[in-house]
């Protein structure tokens, strides 16, 4: 079974809009961690949010916020006020395991390309 | 802003020769990761090392392929004996002990193209 999903291979937004990539996750593990990373065309992974189990509020990173349903198993990515450059493939992944636990894999899913039109 | 250093940027290799993929995690990680990522697809974990031993790899990680940190600031990935289907883009990453705040910290990667 697939530990992370994420069914939209691409979207487009229009610059200033925000949108919402999808992310759905399975794990038994009931201390887990979620990540969302950005790969621009030039192919570095960038860092962008987490959140952790355990943590009663979604996080926010500037622009980006997680919507995080855990009953629904889902961790969802809203970039507000779209840029131009925004445009890249974004990844899910998860840790699973304990919350400090820096030695666990992350698992990606199979990302969604993003495209902002002007 | 520290990061992680991979070299070469691109390798272009035959087919049965032996390669090393270098890193320069950031320097006070514990942790430090391989992931490759074949063209197009998704991201795939390799090998996870932790004081000075592998804590975890995958079923990709096979005999072909080993992990060492020679000097206690270089991370290298070597693959002996190179096959067609080990083309792809190859990360490096590190991280503290938790990865709440920063992450994983991956670097710029090395494309690999076995020919």
């Amino acid at each position: 079974a697939q530990k992370i999903t994420q069914t939209q291979p691409g979207m487009f937004v229009q610059e200033k809009e925000a949108v919402t990539l999808d992310c759905t996750y399975d794990t038994s593990d009931p201390s887990y961690g979620l990540f969302w990373y950005k790969q621009p065309s030039s192919g570095e992974m960038i860092f962008l949010i987490y959140q952790g189990s355990y943590d009663q509020q979604n996080a926010t990173e500037g622009r980006y916020s997680l919507n995080f349903q855990k009953a629904r198993k889902s961790a969802n990515l809203v970039i507000s006020a779209s840029q131009l450059g925004d445009s890249a493939m974004y990844f899910c992944a998860m840790r699973e395991g304990q919350g400090s636990g820096g030695y666990n894999k992350l698992i990606f899913g199979a990302g969604t390309r993003l495209a902002v039109h002007p | 802003e520290p990061e992680v250093t991979q070299t070469p940027s691109h390798q272009v290799t035959q087919m049965g020769q032996e390669v090393i993929l270098r890193c320069v995690p950031i320097s006070n990680h514990l942790y430090f990761y391989w992931y490759r990522q074949i063209l197009g697809q998704k991201v795939e974990f390799l090998v996870s090392f932790y004081n000075n031993e592998i804590s975890e790899k995958s079923e990709i990680f096979d005999d072909q392929f080993s992990v060492e940190r020679p000097d206690g600031s270089n991370f290298t990935l070597k693959i002996r004996s190179t096959k067609l289907e080990d083309s792809a883009m190859y990360f490096c990453a590190s991280s503290e002990e938790s990865t709440e705040v920063y992450g994983y910290t991956f670097g710029s990667g090395t494309r690999l193209t076995v020919v």
